[in-house]
């Protein structure tokens, strides 16, 4: 079985705060993803990379960048922490279609 | 204009009903399509690939329309357990494979 890993279930950070959020997948796969998701907008694509030091920007990436320097792990960065980001965020992984997600991390900013 | 566009619902069926989803999509060089299940407070999980000749999984049928650029999901013979958020789903290759969701279609199976 495919598993894609986030470091945190929940997490709580204060405005202004720098956050990563970090995800590894086991099986080798060159695409990840990072997504945010809210009520009544769905999954949202942040960011994604198809290889290592790779990325490409999704339809969000204001106020987030990422870091992919192992091909295994695929991390999110909130430079500055801001209320409007408070979101479920999810991580994917893919072989090359569709995507096998992490279990999420609610992210609160206060 | 939203790449993946789907009805978000909520619709709510009888046990046994057969329910449709629709999906467009806008980028016409997308190669890739699925239907993914999310139930609540978990992450989604795929359903099935949608291919051009259309398939069948048990209950559920998925079609692509590649020409009107939709794409379609018919459930049969609703269960309760078929309660969930049913999200369109479209890759398109640009280097890589970059997967676009819809924002779901809430469904509600009742007794």
């Amino acid at each position: 079985d495919v598993k894609v890993t986030q470091s945190s279930r929940y997490l709580v950070k204060r405005t202004g705060e720098k956050v990563f959020l970090e995800c590894v997948q086991d099986m080798d796969h060159e695409n990840m993803f990072w997504y945010r998701q809210d009520p009544g907008l769905g999954l949202r694509l942040i960011y994604f990379s198809y290889d290592v030091k790779m990325k490409e920007k999704g339809d969000i990436p204001e106020g987030y960048s990422v870091s992919r320097e192992k091909k295994e792990r695929f991390s999110l960065i909130l430079e500055s922490a801001s209320t409007n980001q408070t979101s479920m965020y999810l991580c994917a992984s893919s072989p090359d279609r569709g995507a096998f997600f992490g279990q999420g991390t609610r992210l609160t900013v206060v | 204009r939203k790449e993946v566009e789907q009805d978000p619902g909520p619709f709510n069926v009888p046990e046994g009903a057969t329910v449709a989803f629709n999906c467009t999509y806008s980028n016409s060089a997308s190669q890739s399509f699925f239907w993914y299940r999310q139930d609540c407070r978990k992450e989604p999980k795929l359903l099935m690939s949608v291919y051009s000749s259309g398939n069948e999984d048990g209950r559920f049928t998925a079609q692509l329309n590649r020409a009107s650029q939709y794409i379609s999901l018919l459930i049969r013979d609703s269960k309760l357990s078929d309660s969930a958020t049913y999200l369109c789903v479209v890759s398109q290759n640009t280097g890589g494979f970059k997967t676009i969701f819809g924002a779901g279609t809430r469904l509600f199976v009742k007794a």
